[in-house]
């Protein structure tokens, strides 16, 4: 079974500071994994996904086959990063998203 | 960007009564849809996919019976939560995959339903 693992509910830091929220997930193939956002009163975003290789907003994640991780990384955050984030990852084959239970990142002045 | 709309974004019904929620794909044809439920202060899961003109998909544990979806086009797919009772009282959030870019889904931004 497929399975998305964030284990910090919470995560408060100041501004300028590093930030990185885990995620690790447990899945026999190869999946596509995704990094999604949801601000304050807004919907459901995609952020970043492991195949583009690219960076949003500062954010970048590495896809880690041999820890299965795939955690979201800025080098200085900002007050407007703070929202709920949820890693994700869909199968080959399968195109629906299995969700983490997300990391509500705070980020105070 | 692709836009998904969802209507209503509230409803409050009677128990044993049946509401219908509209997810719609606005500026894109989307071939397939999904629907998630949210619970307070937890994560999305996946409650079945719908794929235009067919049957939906549904996951272990969803009674497809309760939860009627229709995707009868390319733009629209309706979430059904027949005879309704306070546990069904949820957060449901649609998503639907663009036809072209088929890698990416589009969230709406959801419907709290409250089940009296």
């Amino acid at each position: 079974a497929q399975r998305v693992t964030q284990p910090e509910k919470l995560l408060s830091v100041f501004k300028g500071a590093p930030v990185e929220l885990k995620c690790n997930y447990s899945y026999s193939g190869s999946p596509e994994l995704f990094w999604y956002v949801q601000y304050s009163r807004q919907r459901l975003q995609l952020l970043l996904r492991h195949i583009s290789r690219e960076s949003i907003k500062g954010f970048t994640a590495d896809l880690n086959k041999g820890e299965t991780s795939f955690h979201l990384k800025k080098p200085f955050a900002q007050e407007e990063d703070s929202a709920m984030y949820y890693c994700a990852l869909s199968g080959p084959g399968r195109r629906a998203l299995t969700f983490g239970s997300g990391t509500r990142l705070q980020v105070q002045p | 960007g692709a836009v998904v709309s969802q209507h209503p974004s509230r409803v409050i019904c009677k128990s044993g009564t049946s509401v219908k929620i509209e997810c719609r794909s606005l500026d894109f044809q989307a071939t397939t849809m999904f629907w998630y439920r949210q619970f307070p202060k937890q994560s999305l899961m996946l409650m079945a996919t719908s794929n235009e003109g067919s049957k939906a998909t549904y996951e272990q544990g969803v009674e497809k019976d309760k939860f009627l979806i229709n995707h009868a086009s390319l733009t629209l797919s309706t979430l059904t939560v027949t005879s309704a009772h306070p546990e069904d009282s949820s957060f449901y959030i649609c998503s639907a995959r663009d036809r072209v870019s088929r890698n990416e889904q589009f969230f709406g931004p959801g419907t709290r339903l409250t089940v009296l």
